[in-house]
């Protein structure tokens, strides 16, 4: 079955670590995108890239990174200079950037800073 | 800018009661509208959606329409059932990014 495999579900960080949350996707979609959800504030959008090799900041970016070297991956490095990295993280993908597209959500990683 | 503003919850309601949770909208040009649906742990799943003006959006029992005159996409549901609990996202596409709503949690009771 086609769809957005995230891991791990939950993970765990000491303070000062870096972590890489996983996101693939065989639906053969072009754009992926990272959100951070924390409760009462829904969802809120750290990267996105619409093409392999090229990715953008969204409203949150500062504390992490990612990358696309591939069509189907697009992993989230979550790093020491987050200050507040608790979050469920969600990994999304559409076919393009038409404004009829609908996006395809993973199951999401819940990240615990200890 | 571009936003979504959907009603607070929490929300709880008997089972088969009728549900109704407000979302407006603001946006330029013609975008497209989505309700999706998260159960407790999961990722969010597309429950419905309308693409232009006047289109109503439906699934499972759950029906909104997207009235530009109004920039409004409510979700109504006739008859809730204890399975409907969850948290409800609206949401926008422009073209050249999606937006979303804070999400409003529904708990049915039996």
């Amino acid at each position: 079955d086609g769809g957005i495999t995230q891991s791990p579900k939950y993970l765990f960080r000491k303070e000062g670590q870096n972590v890489t949350l996983s996101c693939e996707q065989n639906l053969n979609h072009d754009a992926m995108y990272w959100y951070r959800q924390d409760p009462g504030q829904g969802l809120r959008l750290i990267y996105y890239s619409q093409i392999v090799n090229d990715f953008q900041k969204g409203d949150i970016a500062e504390g992490y990174s990612v990358s696309r070297e591939k069509k189907e991956s697009f992993p989230l490095t979550v790093t020491s200079a987050q200050k507040n990295p608790t979050a469920f993280y969600l990994c999304a993908s559409t076919s393009g950037t038409g404004v009829r597209t609908e996006a395809f959500f993973g199951q999401g990683t819940r990240l615990t800073v200890v | 800018g571009d936003s979504v503003t959907q009603m607070e919850g929490p929300v709880t309601l008997s089972e088969e009661a009728f549900l109704t949770i407000n979302c407006t909208y603001t946006a330029t040009g013609y975008p497209s509208l989505f309700w999706y649906v998260q159960y407790p742990g999961e990722g969010l799943q597309l429950l419905l959606k309308a693409t232009k003006a006047d289109d109503k959006g439906s699934n499972k029992g759950f029906e909104a329409t997207y009235r530009k005159e109004t920039t409004s996409f409510h979700l109504e549901k006739g008859s809730v059932q204890v399975s409907d609990s969850a948290v409800y996202f609206c949401a926008l596409n422009t073209g050249n990014q999606f937006y979303f709503g804070t999400g409003t949690s529904l708990t049915v009771i039996p």
